[in-house]
């Protein structure tokens, strides 16, 4: 199994706190992504990162800012939770954007974050 | 963006049926992946295959990219089997993704003994 940690794996906070979701990888891949997934649609990206402060958008990024200080942990933050931000969130690594042939995406097993 | 289709959202069987579920895209792709989250919540990978047919065990995938499809076949199930099933391609033309991943929204599956 690819060496992928996520903390916390549950977690309950109040509308307008602020929350970090820690990804931490021991495989030493470039690159990294938070996915969130929500029941009827799937998995959508977060943000992700190609290296060490190389972020990036993705397609849901609205409320969400992320950090990567060292090659092993990137950091996803909601700097004012909302209610529409419960979710289960994943962190992923590959070697290769997207992930390849040689280098598949592999995923941490999740946070499930409930914003009251 | 690219569109990713997967069918049937919902597939029911019993213990040793075989079933076929697919995945349609909207777009060229030069990268197509499937995956497993099993019922605990895992995701597995289960096969990187933009082009050409694979097998891992009971497992097998198609894809034909011109025709803009791909086929996860499952053989002989097991109740192991159960779970989610996602199928995730990165469009050649990249649009917003970037080259990132646009996951379907998936076939849960239900094997029953």
């Amino acid at each position: 199994d690819a060496g992928i940690t996520q903390s916390p794996r549950h977690k309950v906070t109040e509308t307008g706190t602020p929350v970090t979701l820690r990804c931490h990888q021991t495989e030493n891949h470039r690159y990294m992504y938070w996915y969130r997934q929500d029941p009827g649609h799937g998995l959508r990206l977060i943000h992700y990162s190609y290296g060490v402060k190389d972020t990036d958008k993705g397609e849901v990024s609205d409320g969400y800012s992320v950090s990567r200080s060292k090659t092993e942990d990137f950091l996803l933050t909601l700097e004012s939770a909302t209610s529409s931000q419960t979710s289960v969130y994943f962190c992923a690594i590959s070697e290769s954007l997207g992930g390849g042939y040689n280098s598949p995406l592999h995923f941490g097993n999740g946070t499930r974050l409930t914003v009251t | 963006g690219i569109q990713v289709e997967q069918s049937p959202p919902d597939l029911i069987l019993q213990e040793g049926a075989n079933s076929t579920l697919r995945c349609n895209f909207s777009d060229s792709v030069n990268n197509l992946q499937w995956f497993h989250q099993n019922p605990w919540g895992q995701l597995i990978n289960l096969f990187y295959i933009p082009s050409g047919t694979k097998q891992n065990g009971r497992l097998s995938a198609t894809t034909v990219a011109t025709e803009r499809y791909s086929l996860l076949y499952i053989s002989s199930s097991q109740t192991t089997d159960s779970g989610v099933y996602f199928c995730a391609v990165v469009s050649m033309n990249y649009g917003g993704s970037q080259g990132n991943l646009i996951f379907g929204k998936g076939t849960k599956l239900s094997v029953k003994p």
